[in-house]
C-alpha cells in the first residue's frame, strides 16, 4: 500500500531553476522523510521532518510540512543536472505497527 | 553509518521454485524489519514489518502464504518467496531500523536489494 501521493509524477526543468515537488499523506504521521533515488540505485536519504516540525533546510534542500494539511514539499534551490533522480517521501508511524510507507515519487529531470 | 547485508544481490529462477532471501544487519540490532518491493519504474511498496520474535505484519494484498517472513534473530530476516511466478519478479528490499532514545527515535536504513527474475 502507499500512504504518500505526489506531485507533480515527473518535473522537467533547466539547470539552475528551483524544483518544487510535493507529497500528500492521509493518516497521523510521526515524522516524514524524503529520499531520492538515481535510476537503478539505491536510496539516498535526504532529510527527515518531524511531525512537530514545519519547516527544516539542508544545503539546497529545504522541506515544510503541514500536519493540518498532510502535506509536505521538497524545494531543490539552484538545480544542478546531478539532481536527476526520482524523489520519494515516506510517512512513519510508530507504535505497536510501526509503518513506513513511500509516495509514489516524483521523476526529476534538469536539462543542461 | 551501519551495514546491511542482503543475500542474493540477484536470481534467476523458474516458475513455480521457491527463493529465499536474506537480510542481515551487521553491526546493530534491528527489532524492527520492513521489507519493501520495487516494479521499474515505481516507488517502493511497503510488503510486511516485522519485529524480532513475533509474527510478521503483511500489508493489504499481500499473500502471507507466499511471502515468507522469518525474522528469528535481531540481525537476520529472510523473506522466501514461495512458487515464484514471472509477475513476481521485482527487486525487493529489506529496511532494518535502529531505535535509540528508548525506542523514541531511530534511524532506518537500507539492503543494497535482490533482484529476482522468474522465468
Amino acid at each position: 500500500s502507499q500512504q504518500g501521493e505526489e506531485d507533480p509524477q515527473a518535473l522537467s526543468i533547466q539547470e539552475g531553476e528551483n524544483a518544487t515537488m510535493n507529497c500528500s499523506y492521509k493518516t497521523s504521521i510521526n515524522n516524514l522523510q524524503w529520499y531520492r533515488q538515481n535510476s537503478g540505485r539505491g536510496l539516498v536519504h535526504l532529510i527527515l521532518i518531524r511531525s512537530n516540525e514545519r519547516e527544516k533546510h539542508s544545503g539546497r534542500l529545504r522541506v515544510t510540512l503541514d500536519t493540518s494539511k498532510k502535506s509536505s514539499s521538497l524545494l531543490i534551490t539552484a538545480s544542478r543536472a546531478a539532481d536527476t533522480a526520482s524523489y520519494f517521501c515516506a510517512t512513519a508511524t510508530y507504535s505497536s505497527a510501526s509503518k513506513i510507507i513511500f509516495g509514489s515519487g516524483t521523476r526529476l529531470s534538469i536539462r543542461p | 553509518g551501519a551495514v546491511v547485508s542482503q543475500h542474493p544481490s540477484w536470481v534467476i529462477c523458474k516458475s513455480g521454485t521457491s527463493v529465499k532471501i536474506e537480510c542481515r544487519s551487521l553491526d546493530f540490532q534491528a527489532t524492527t524489519m520492513f521489507w519493501y518491493r520495487q516494479f521499474p519504474k515505481q516507488s517502493l511498496m511497503l510488503m510486511a514489518t516485522s519485529n524480532e520474535g513475533s509474527k510478521a505484519t503483511y500489508e493489504q494484498g499481500v499473500e502471507k502464504d507466499k511471502f515468507l517472513i522469518n525474522h528469528a534473530s535481531l540481525t537476520l530476516s529472510t523473506l522466501t518467496v514461495t512458487s515464484a511466478h514471472p509477475e513476481d519478479s521485482s527487486f525487493y528490499i529489506c529496511s532494518p531500523l535502529k531505535w535509540t532514545s528508548g525506542r523514541m527515535d531511530y534511524t532506518q536504513y537500507f539492503g543494497p536489494g535482490t533482484r529476482l527474475t522468474v522465468l
